[in-house]
């Protein structure tokens, strides 16, 4: 069965700095791995995936994120913290086996960002 | 184009009660998704509905079910109520293409109480 974990259930950070958020993975196979957002009282809105193609995936707002199969971890980061970057932040995992897979997404128990002015 | 629309946004019902809750999923896509978010449990994936065949369920007792419509739309009810049913009901649309993982769009949720 495939996992996630995220280290650190809250994040602060000043505006300006770096977030990094880590993101590692549990699974027999390269999965497809996700970035997702989420803002007080919405949905998810995606920031970045990873699906076999480059190992660095550059999403919105500035985020990007690193495919690191030897440390099996996907984390997630932006040069310069915006306040607006305040939100909880998850990381997914869906299999790598399109029939079986659909649209099943794994999460991780997401990380809050506090943005510091 | 129009997003996920999920209805109601808001929903309380008391334990032993039943619900419904509907997800009008963006046009042209066929696969729905149902997650269930909980302070507790986090994110947690329910089942998944691909032209109107369940194609992927998760460890949710049976008085969780769902359903598809021809048109795409998805419906989920919970039956007998629990206070632990409480929660952020998420969906998901996506084209769900069997060729290749599509990206999923959610809603807004639903945030059902039960009292």
């Amino acid at each position: 069965a495939q996992s996630v974990t995220q280290l650190g259930s809250h994040v602060s950070v000043s505006e300006g700095a770096l977030v990094l958020l880590r993101c590692n993975y549990s699974s027999s196979v390269p999965p497809y791995l996700f970035w997702y957002v989420q803002y007080p009282n919405q949905g998810l809105q995606l920031l970045l995936k990873y699906t076999s193609a480059a190992t660095l995936v550059k999403g919105i707002n500035g985020f990007e994120a690193e495919f690191k199969k030897s440390e099996t971890s996907f984390h997630l980061t932006k040069p310069s913290a915006h306040m607006s970057d305040a939100a909880e932040y998850f990381c997914a995992v869906s299999p790598n086996m399109i029939k079986a897979a659909g649209n099943k997404l794994t999460f991780g128990g997401g990380t809050r960002v506090l943005v510091k002015p | 184009k129009a997003g996920v629309t999920q209805t109601p946004r808001y929903l309380i019902k008391t334990r032993g009660q039943q619900v419904t809750l509907s997800c009008s999923p963006i046009s042209g896509h066929r696969s729905v998704s149902w997650y269930q978010q909980t302070p507790g449990q986090g994110l947690q994936f329910l089942f998944e509905y691909f032209s109107e065949t369940q194609r992927n369920k998760g460890n949710f007792p049976g008085r969780f079910s769902g359903r598809q419509f021809s048109n795409s739309r998805s419906e989920m009810n919970v039956s007998t109520l629990e206070l632990g049913d409480s929660a952020l009901y998420l969906c998901a649309s996506s084209l769900g293409d069997e060729a290749r993982i599509t990206e999923a769009f959610f809603g807004q949720g639903t945030r059902l109480t039960v009292v």
